[in-house]
């Protein structure tokens, strides 16, 4: 079975500056890679997703992450954050119909 | 831009009634899915529908648990007689063939 962890629950970091949230995830067969916002009280929107090719995925509002499958990491990343990025970041693996989904990390942007 | 709607946004029920989750997935797409957060937990995958069928479905999904697609654009999820651990947020996602799954907003649902 797959898993997805999540090993940051929660990130402070100050507007501007660089952020990069840890997912490490398991799995026996191939996978895609996803990683999904939620802003309070709203529903999980896509952010990024690797399906093949580059390792190297580029999404929405300035955000990146890198597939490495010798350290089963998938991890996101953003130069420089904005108060507007205050939200819950969610790792997720696809195998077969399902995803299965980190725990999240909680996302604070301190002006 | 297309999305995947639900209704109703929350809902209270009581112990042991049946509840009905609706929602419109995005027109074009052939997968259906029904996930539940319970607060402060995981998104945990309850269900997938295909082919007017269930693909693959959860322990969580046991025999309280229903799916429908009643017509040409909605997706129901039934709770014949919801118990308090039911109390969650449920989400509905679509995808096309590829894979890539969109959800929508959820639905609250409280079981008092």
């Amino acid at each position: 079975a797959q898993s997805v962890t999540q090993l940051d629950s929660q990130v402070p970091v100050f507007e501007e500056a660089p952020v990069e949230l840890r997912c490490n995830y398991s799995s026996s067969v191939s996978v895609y890679l996803f990683w999904y916002v939620q802003y309070p009280n709203q529903g999980l929107q896509l952010l990024l997703k690797y399906l093949s090719g580059s390792t190297l995925v580029k999404g929405i509002n300035g955000f990146e992450a890198e597939f490495n499958k010798s350290q089963t990491s998938f991890h996101l990343r953003k130069p420089s954050v904005h108060i507007s990025d205050t939200a819950e970041y969610f790792c997720a693996v696809r195998v077969s119909y399902q995803l299965t989904f980190g725990k999240g990390t909680k996302l604070s942007v301190i002006p | 831009e297309p999305e995947v709607t639900q209704t109703p946004s929350h809902q209270v029920t009581q112990m042991g009634q049946e509840v009905i989750l609706r929602c419109v997935p995005i027109s074009n797409h052939l997968y259906f899915y029904w996930y539940r957060q319970i607060l402060g937990q995981k998104v945990e995958f309850l269900v997938s529908f295909y082919n007017n069928e269930i693909s693959e479905k959860s322990e969580i999904f046991d025999d309280q648990f229903s799916v429908e697609r009643p017509d040409g654009s909605n997706f129901t999820l039934k709770i014949r007689s919801t118990k308090l651990e039911d109390s969650a947020m449920y989400f509905c996602a679509s995808s096309e063939m590829e894979g890539t799954q969109y959800f929508g907003p959820g639905t609250r649902l409280l079981v008092l």
